[in-house]
Order: C-alpha cells, then structure tokens, then sequence
C-alpha cells in the first residue's frame, strides 16, 4: 500500500522568506500527488496535484510543487510567505483503488 | 451550498451512546470519502462509496462503525457503543468521478468528542 512522509511536524518562517516542506512517498506505480491546506477548524483545500508530465506544478496561493521519482519526494515550495499562509499542510498520495493516504501534516507557523 | 456540507460541526456523547454523523457531498459528486482525523494527526481512510455501493470499507476500525449512502447522494457515518477512543473529527469528502487522480472536496469536518 501507498504511504505518505513529513519529515516536519513544524517549521516556522519569517514573513516574506521562502519555504520549503518536504514530501516523501511509497508507492509502487507512478502516483497520484496532492498536496492540500487546512486551517483550523477547516476541512482540507487542495493545493496542486501531480499526475504525470512535467514535474513542477503550479498551484494556487503562488504554490509550486516538484515530483523527484528518483528521490520519491513532492516538495512544496513558496518563494515569499505571508502571514496568511500559517495553516496545516498535508501531503497525499493517491492508488488506483481511490485509496488516498495523507502523511501526518507539518503546521506552519509565520513570525512577523 | 456549492460545497461538502457536514452536520453537526460538534457533537458530544457520553461513552456507549449511538452517533450518526451526516455528509451531504458536491450535488452529482459520484464518489464519497469518510476519513478520520486525530488530534495533530493526517486524516485516515475509513471507507469509500462509489454512488450507492460502498466499494471499499477497509479503513472501519471495528464493527462498531457503519456507513451508507442508500439514494448515492448524502451519506451518513453511524457509530454505535461508543468509546473514548473515537474522539476525532470526522471529515467526508467528494470527487465527481470514480478516479484516483481526482482531487477530493473536503467538508469542514465532524468533530466527536466522547466523554
């Protein structure tokens, strides 16, 4: 089965500076990748997502993300944070079987 | 609404009651998730519908917890006897088309807490 790494439980970031949190992913067959938003007391708000062809996708919010097969990572990227950006983030992956699996978030905190 | 709708936002129950939690997804959504998500925690599959027929249900911890969807529109997650275990939020989610690269839309959650 498909499994989901954040390395990061929590990253803090001043505003303005750039971010990166990582993804790694198990899965046999090329995934499906996705990364979503959840603010406090919130469901989740998709991102971007991965399905094939080119590796860096553009998401909403001025998100970007880039599928490495090679180090099974999806790593989200922003070059400029704003306060508003402080929020959960999870990474999921998705199998044929519509099993979607979610890593454990890493929660953002933005200094002013 | 144009969205996933779940009622209640809050519920709490005392350990052994019955609870039935409700999702209404996107109108003419084909596929129906139900995760749950713990404290600090990624949300976990429960169960998947796909219209009316619950095609996966692997993710149901124990017996205890059953869904349906009878007309393949709103959905309703049931646990019975419950324990304090099952504290968590509850969140359902639709995508239009039985496919796994389609991204799912999240409702605000259920959250249960049992005392």
């Amino acid at each position: 089965a498909q499994s989901v790494t954040q390395p990061d439980i929590h990253i803090t970031v001043s505003e303005g500076a750039s971010l990166e949190l990582r993804c790694n992913y198990s899965y046999g067959a090329t995934p499906y990748l996705f990364w979503y938003v959840q603010s406090p007391g919130q469901g989740l708000q998709l991102l971007l997502k991965y399905f094939s062809g080119d590796t860096l996708v553009q998401g909403i919010k001025g998100f970007e993300a880039e599928f490495k097969r090679s180090q099974s990572s999806f790593n989200l990227r922003k070059p400029s944070v704003h306060w508003s950006d402080a929020a959960e983030y999870f990474c999921a992956v998705g199998a044929k079987n519509n099993d979607m699996r979610f890593g454990a978030g890493t929660r953002l905190t933005v200094k002013p | 609404g144009a969205g996933v709708s779940q009622s209640p936002r809050y519920k709490v129950a005392k350990r052994g009651q019955d609870v039935a939690l409700r999702c209404d997804p996107i109108s003419g959504h084909v596929s129906l998730f139900w995760y749950q998500q713990a404290l600090g925690q990624g949300p976990e599959f429960l169960t998947y519908f796909q219209n009316e027929a619950q095609l996966d249900k692997s993710g149901l911890p124990s017996d205890r917890f059953f869904a349906e969807r009878p007309e393949g529109s709103v959905s309703t997650l049931k646990i019975q006897r419950t324990q304090q275990e099952d504290s968590a939020v509850y969140l359902c989610a639709s995508s239009p088309r039985p496919a796994s690269n389609q991204p799912q839309h999240f409702g605000d959650g259920t959250r249960l807490s049992i005392l």
